[in-house]
């Protein structure tokens, strides 16, 4: 089946730094979501991505739609306590199934 | 507040048991998904509904079943409770199927217990 490989697994970064992550399948993939989630939450949708190449901000964050279809990336710039949670990928070809990535945990030093 | 409104929030229950987890979906929203997250899967797509028809199937078990009524809401049936059943379950909605342009939203989860 369709697979998301999602990394890093897990990051501590210090206040004000900025954070990269990303997903990488072997499928090509029509759209890309990434979502944050907090503990006892569900998962919040964060930006959504539909074109290849295609790249969407919502405030410190930054993702990219890969031109190859079958990656997307999320940074946040000038990271800040709030950010920590659980930072998933997901991915779909057109139609229903949305596959997610194991998820990258964030945690902040302030 | 996603729009996405699932009962009960927490759930306690032994064994064998028998339980049915509610979700409402957005306003609007045609269908619904149904998930699971547990530790050691991740998320894990179990069901999706289309205007009261099964759409796709993920990795559901043959013991637990769903079910979209004519208000849209949907339910999902767990049954012969196993311990390793124990999960959050999420159930999502979009206004109509994964598409350009159009994404799904998640309630705050069910989570259940299985003693």
């Amino acid at each position: 089946g369709q697979q998301l490989n999602q990394s890093p697994q897990s990051m501590f970064i210090q206040e004000g730094e900025d954070v990269s992550m990303n997903c990488t399948s072997s499928s090509i993939f029509n759209t890309w979501l990434w979502y944050k989630q907090e503990p006892g939450e569900g998962p919040v949708l964060l930006i959504a991505l539909y074109k290849a190449g295609e790249l969407t901000s919502n405030g410190r964050l930054t993702a990219q739609f890969g031109i190859t279809r079958k990656d997307s990336f999320l940074n946040i710039s000038a990271s800040i306590p709030s950010d920590v949670g659980i930072y998933f990928c997901a991915g779909a070809r057109y139609g229903n199934k949305l596959v997610f990535g194991a998820g990258t945990i964030l945690r902040v030093k302030s | 507040d996603s729009g996405v409104t699932q009962t009960p929030k927490h759930l306690i229950t032994a064994t064998g048991q028998r339980v049915t987890l509610r979700c409402s979906p957005r306003s609007g929203d045609l269908s619904v998904y149904w998930y699971q997250q547990s530790l050691d899967q991740g998320l894990q797509f179990l069901i999706q509904y289309y205007n009261g028809e099964e759409r796709a199937k993920g990795n559901i078990l043959e013991r637990f079943s769903a079910q979209q009524f004519p208000d849209l809401h949907s339910e999902l049936n767990l049954s012969s409770l196993e311990l390793r059943d124990s999960a959050l379950y999420f159930c999502a909605s979009s206004a109509t199927s994964l598409h350009s342009g159009n994404t799904i939203y998640f309630g705050e989860g069910s989570w259940l217990t299985v003693v």
